[in-house]
């Protein structure tokens, strides 16, 4: 299995929801990631968690919060979102860095399209 | 801090054509080197990756080598075919291991038959 599955594909929120996008992968990797991609430009990261532990936030808003409650599963939760929050959402895995030789391959998921009203 | 920049975009070519999108690097340090492609409606996909001067790295036709003297990772391949439509990015990581991918902005390619 060398997937990575995120749920919902599409999701349509208001500014005064709560609501979850979820990311599971099955490789026995353990650094997952969070990446926001706006239409027609590159990911950019927002979380990593390395052996289910935050271990990297790009200053996010805390209208976003990320969850690994097992190393299988990367949730992130969202409350409160502005309309320019509205992008797709990416979720990686990989093996985590080890001495600095970080050279590995992120698998990807193919996102979940995100739109706040 | 580490950037990528890219050819600027869109491409269109017409299939069996010649390919290269230019991407050059800056870092601190000695970098990893990636292609990643993005095809429409999913997630990214690594294409090909190098980890050393001179390393050539390969896939489904696609080359890119790892140029220390010119910070560059060009990506080309010989002769392109429609089903290669898609959104190309070029990224680095360091070797002192933040785990964090820097991407350029991307290259959409167009190929016509």
């Amino acid at each position: 299995d060398t997937e990575v599955t995120q749920t919902p594909k599409h999701l349509v929120m208001g500014m005064t929801n709560k609501k979850s996008l979820k990311c599971e992968q099955h490789m026995g990797h353990r650094a997952m990631y969070w990446y926001k991609q706006k239409a027609k430009k590159p990911p950019e990261l927002m979380f990593v968690y390395s052996y289910e532990k935050l271990s990297i936030n790009e200053s996010v808003p805390s209208r976003f919060s990320p969850e690994c409650p097992n190393s299988s599963l990367l949730n992130l939760h969202l409350h409160a979102l502005q309309p320019e929050d509205s992008a797709l959402y990416l979720c990686a895995s990989s093996h985590p860095g080890a001495g600095g030789l970080t050279n590995e391959k992120l698998f990807f998921g193919s996102g979940t399209q995100l739109s706040v009203l | 801090g580490d950037s990528v920049t890219q050819m600027e975009g869109p491409v269109t070519l017409s299939e069996e054509a010649f390919l290269t999108i230019n991407c050059t690097y800056t870092a601190t340090g000695y970098p990893s080197l990636f292609w990643y492609v993005q095809y429409p409606g999913e997630g990214l996909q690594l294409l090909l990756k190098a980890t050393k001067a001179d390393d050539k790295g390969s896939n489904k036709g696609f080359e890119a080598t790892y140029r220390k003297e010119t910070t560059s990772f060009h990506l080309e391949k010989g002769s392109v075919q429609v089903s290669d439509s898609a959104v190309y990015f070029c990224a680095l990581t360091d070797l002192f291991g933040n785990e964090k991918l820097t991407f350029g902005t991307g290259t959409r390619l167009t190929i016509i038959p």
